[in-house]
């Protein structure tokens, strides 16, 4: 159980252009969804904590118009990186927690983008 | 903002050896979890700690909760291949994850 995806598992992209990035909870309803970002041999930084139906909530330092959150059903959130550059190629990890600190977060198997 | 620092940064042991590693914070923390990162995947959630001196196993994995709230270690017996990656601790229901540990087992 607790089996999150992402979609797509890599994507390349050319500079100024816009990518989306899914994230679904497959066996369970994820009432909170967190994005993560994860450059080269470094560890995982927050970007952004998202509910089921009300507005992402950004870390300090991360754009929120660029890195555009929705958070539509219980199963699914989407992280759509606007106008990307390449310093936003990166290792973009989703994860999902049903609800209580005990239930713990379960992470999807992570993103790899890259814009040329 | 709260930090935490994963010692040591890495190991090389051979397989069979046992496997310690531990994680401090400057502040204190509620929560305690494991977790395991293979190259090119996201982490895998080990072990989740819940209350302050709790112990708790999960297979060869055994992880504690310190008393301060401060700091949690996370023993792995008799290391197999399979063990090789990184390991992260992370606190709270918001995750401050760690500096990480990259496990090597030589053959």
């Amino acid at each position: 159980g607790a089996v999150v995806s992402q979609h797509p598992s890599w994507v390349i992209c050319k500079s100024g252009t816009s990518v989306k990035i899914e994230c679904r909870s497959l066996d369970f309803q994820a009432t909170t969804m967190f994005w993560y970002r994860q450059f080269p041999k470094q560890s995982l930084m927050l970007m952004a904590t998202s509910n089921e139906g009300s507005k992402a909530t950004y870390e300090q330092g991360v754009e929120k118009d660029k890195f555009l959150i929705n958070h539509a059903s219980l199963t699914l959130s989407t992280l759509t990186v606007t106008s990307a550059h390449p310093e936003d190629s990166s290792f973009y990890i989703c994860s999902a927690s049903g609800g209580g600190e005990r239930f713990g977060q379960y992470f999807g198997p992570g993103t790899r983008l890259t814009v040329t | 903002g709260q930090q935490l620092n994963q010692s040591p940064q890495s190991m090389f042991i051979q397989e069979g050896e046992d496997v310690s590693m531990n994680c401090t914070s400057s502040s204190i923390f509620n929560t305690w979890l494991w977790y395991k990162q293979d190259p090119g995947e996201g982490p895998v959630l080990l072990i989740a700690l819940y209350k302050a001196g709790e112990l708790t196993s999960n297979g060869r994995l055994t992880a504690q909760f310190g008393i301060t709230r401060k700091d949690s270690f996370l023993n792995i017996s008799a290391s197999i291949p399979s063990d090789v990656g990184i390991y992260f601790c992370a606190g709270n229901e918001k995750l401050t994850f760690g500096t990480g540990t990259r496990l090597t087992i030589i053959p």
